[in-house]
């Protein structure tokens, strides 16, 4: 079945540098999607991209879906302590009604 | 956005014990919800699709006995696992999108941290 691969698995920070996380699949997707888990919470919808080429900017979040839409990547300029939880990519399964298949996540600490 | 409510939040029961779990869709009408599965610091499994008026989907591997899935209305579906063992002790999150069918993004419930002694 689909499957999206995401890296790194876990990344620590300094507050104010910049953090990155990458999901690749082999297939073309007709749309990525991110969600943010905090610690002890559940996950929260950020974005969906759909478009190739696609860059969305949420303050010091930006998202990019690749030309070919098999990749796509969470980029997170001066990272602070409220930014700290797993981030998870997520795209729809193979067939017309199979729902979303999660990456693994990055987890993202971050060091005050 | 859409409010997705999971209840209980926490559960500890025995051995052999059946727990249900349910999950309300509060402001909008959910003809699918979804069940996963996370283990601590792991990604969510999807266990089920779980539709309306009609029987659940299973993914491969999750046993459709032990793992009992009610959808009756269109906002409320219930998990029930049946004769809890040790190792279904886990973190179960159920989700719906607000727009049918599929690609919608998911709204989740809070989760339910199911621990069997």
């Amino acid at each position: 079945g689909q499957q999206v691969m995401q890296i790194p698995q876990y990344q620590h920070v300094q507050e104010g540098e910049d953090f990155t996380t990458y999901c690749n699949s082999s297939t073309t997707l007709s749309n990525i999607q991110w969600y943010k888990q905090r610690p002890g919470g559940h996950p929260v919808f950020l974005i969906q991209l759909v478009k190739s080429g696609e860059v969305k900017k949420q303050k010091r979040l930006t998202f990019q879906f690749g030309e070919a839409k098999k990749n796509s990547s969470l980029h997170i300029t001066a990272t602070q302590t409220t930014d700290v939880g797993t981030y998870f990519c997520a795209a729809p399964g193979n067939s017309g009604n199979t729902p979303l298949v999660f990456g693994k996540g990055t987890r993202l600490s971050v060091i005050a | 956005g859409a409010v997705v409510s999971q209840h209980p939040s926490r559960v500890i029961c025995k051995s052999g014990t059946s727990v249900k779990i349910e999950c309300r869709s509060l402001d909008f009408q959910a003809t699918t919800m979804f069940w996963y599965r996370q283990f601590p610091k792991k990604s969510l499994m999807l266990m089920a699709t779980s539709n309306e008026g009609s029987k659940a989907t299973y993914e491969q591997g999750v046993e459709k006995d032990k793992f009992l899935i009610n959808h009756a209305s269109l906002t409320l579906s219930t998990l029930t696992v049946t004769s809890a063992h040790p190792e279904d002790s886990s973190f179960y999150i159920c989700s719906a999108g607000d727009r049918a069918p599929t690609n919608e993004k998911l709204f989740f419930g809070s989760g339910t941290q199911l621990s069997v002694l």
